[in-house]
């Protein structure tokens, strides 16, 4: 079975320029999430996906962050413009989301971007 | 709201050892799940090991396993029989109804040979 899959794995951009992150779920999760991992912390919840409905956005910076997923499918995130504390690993992970139980999380390999 | 604690920036454990590492949590639910996630170097996060709250049972999977305690809101993991592919970042985190996942802030295990 194919795991989480993201692109790009690696991006560098100047400050106030704009950068968008690519990934495809396991097939069949509904559930689709979106972290923010700054190097030495624990990843931090940006966004949660059921389908193409937005379940929790409470965390996502919204004047410069989107994100969204049109077809319950493959999802994008943007940073429109960059600044350098956006500086981070970008997480995405899936999730069957059948309901309690079944909500164990698979992680794929991340973003990692650097804002000069 | 949910904090999950893990006190232990870096450890350290020979080569075939026991190590464990601590995490401590808190909510104000009753039914939740707690997870440990290992990060390697590459940064692609696993799941090691999953327990539920409400089974009194903690959970084993091979080398790996948990000592859960609820009233303490404790969820160690201990790592049996230590191999250098056990290098990693480690994170313990919980989820809750609403399928929301915390994590700690990582604890950073070094295998030696």
């Amino acid at each position: 079975e194919a795991g989480v899959a993201q692109s790009p794995r690696y991006k560098i951009i100047e400050k106030r320029q704009s950068v968008a992150f690519w990934c495809n779920p396991i097939s069949g999760h509904a559930t689709l999430y979106w972290y923010q991992q700054i190097l030495g912390q624990g990843p931090k919840l940006l966004i949660q996906f059921q389908n193409n409905g937005v379940v929790d956005d409470s965390q996502l910076p919204k004047d410069r962050f989107s994100a969204e997923r049109l077809k319950g499918v493959d999802s994008t995130l943007k940073i429109q413009p960059a600044k350098l504390e956006d500086s981070a690993v970008y997480l995405c992970a899936s999730s069957l989301g059948g309901g309690w139980g079944q909500e164990t999380q698979y992680f794929g390999p991340g973003t990692r971007l650097l804002v000069l | 709201a949910q904090t999950v604690t893990q006190s232990q920036p870096e450890m350290s454990v020979q080569e075939a050892e026991t190590v464990t590492l601590s995490c401590t949590y808190d909510t104000s639910e009753n039914n939740y799940y707690l997870f440990w996630y290992k990060q390697p170097p590459s940064r692609q996060m696993i799941l090691v090991i999953r327990q539920e709250a409400y089974k009194q049972q903690n959970a084993t999977e091979n080398r790996f396993s948990v000592n859960f305690q609820k009233a303490a809101k404790s969820f160690s993991l201990k790592i049996s029989d230590s191999q250098l592919g056990d290098t990693a970042m480690y994170f313990c985190a919980s989820l809750n109804a609403g399928n929301m996942l915390t994590f700690g802030g990582g604890t950073r295990l070094m295998v030696k040979p």
